[in-house]
């Protein structure tokens, strides 16, 4: 199985900063990479595919980048809706597998 | 609008079953692999299982096969996990989410339901 590996599993911030999440996978997996935001009790949201394409009505503050093992997600001004935890999953092959997540928080 | 919701949680016993469903709408349900995603209590996600729209292919999480069976119904846009022989492990919120692309990739998730195993 691939793993995916987050850094850092956590990270505080400020409202108005800018973050980067740092995605690693343990094999090439091309631009096979989603990014989810996860707020407590909540079900995920899909924020990014194929590495840097946002999903429909996701706002342009986060952005994605990468391509076979490094993977990048940053959230730029951070707003007090952004806190919450984040996921990478790699799709390019069986089983899919999630990253363990990285909590953001203020 | 997509919407899945998720239904079918609840208590059960180890080795005991537990059938969940999904209700699907606002798109092609026919046209869509789906997949089944769990989180137990304050961990990660984890994939458990999918199936492509005309149910040619099915994939299982290596935690799960041999024990949860995957289906669904087209004319009833409805997916389902039935899950049997039940672990304490298994205890999780479940999922239903569309795949698009490969399948894997997800794009709409439901609000899930929760599985919980213990005597």
């Amino acid at each position: 199985d691939i793993q995916m590996t987050q850094s850092p599993s956590s990270l505080s911030a400020s409202v108005g900063d800018r973050v980067t999440i740092t995605c690693r996978a343990s094999q090439g997996i091309s631009n096979y990479l989603a990014w989810f935001q996860q707020k407590p009790g909540k079900a995920p949201k899909s924020l990014i595919y194929a590495a840097s394409s946002l999903q429909s009505g996701v706002p342009s503050k986060f952005s994605g980048s990468g391509s076979g093992t490094d993977f990048t997600l940053t959230i730029s001004s951070l707003q007090p809706e952004d806190f919450a935890t984040y996921y990478c999953q790699q799709y390019n092959s069986y089983p899919p597998t999630f990253g363990q997540g990285t909590r953001l928080e203020i | 609008e997509v919407q899945l919701v998720e239904s079918g949680g609840g208590l059960v016993k180890p080795g005991g079953s537990l059938r969940l469903s999904c209700a699907a709408s606002g798109f092609t349900f026919s046209s869509s692999t789906m997949n089944w995603v769990r989180q137990a209590p304050g961990k990660g996600l984890e994939w458990v299982s999918s199936i492509s729209s005309s149910s040619s292919y099915i994939y299982y999480a290596d935690s799960v096969k041999g024990r949860f069976t995957i289906s669904r119904d087209n004319a009833k846009n409805s997916l389902y996990l039935q899950m049997n022989s039940l672990r304490a492990e298994d205890t999780a919120v479940y999922y239903c989410a569309r795949g698009t692309g490969s399948g894997w990739e997800i794009d709409y998730w439901g609000q899930g339901t929760l599985v919980t195993v213990s005597s």
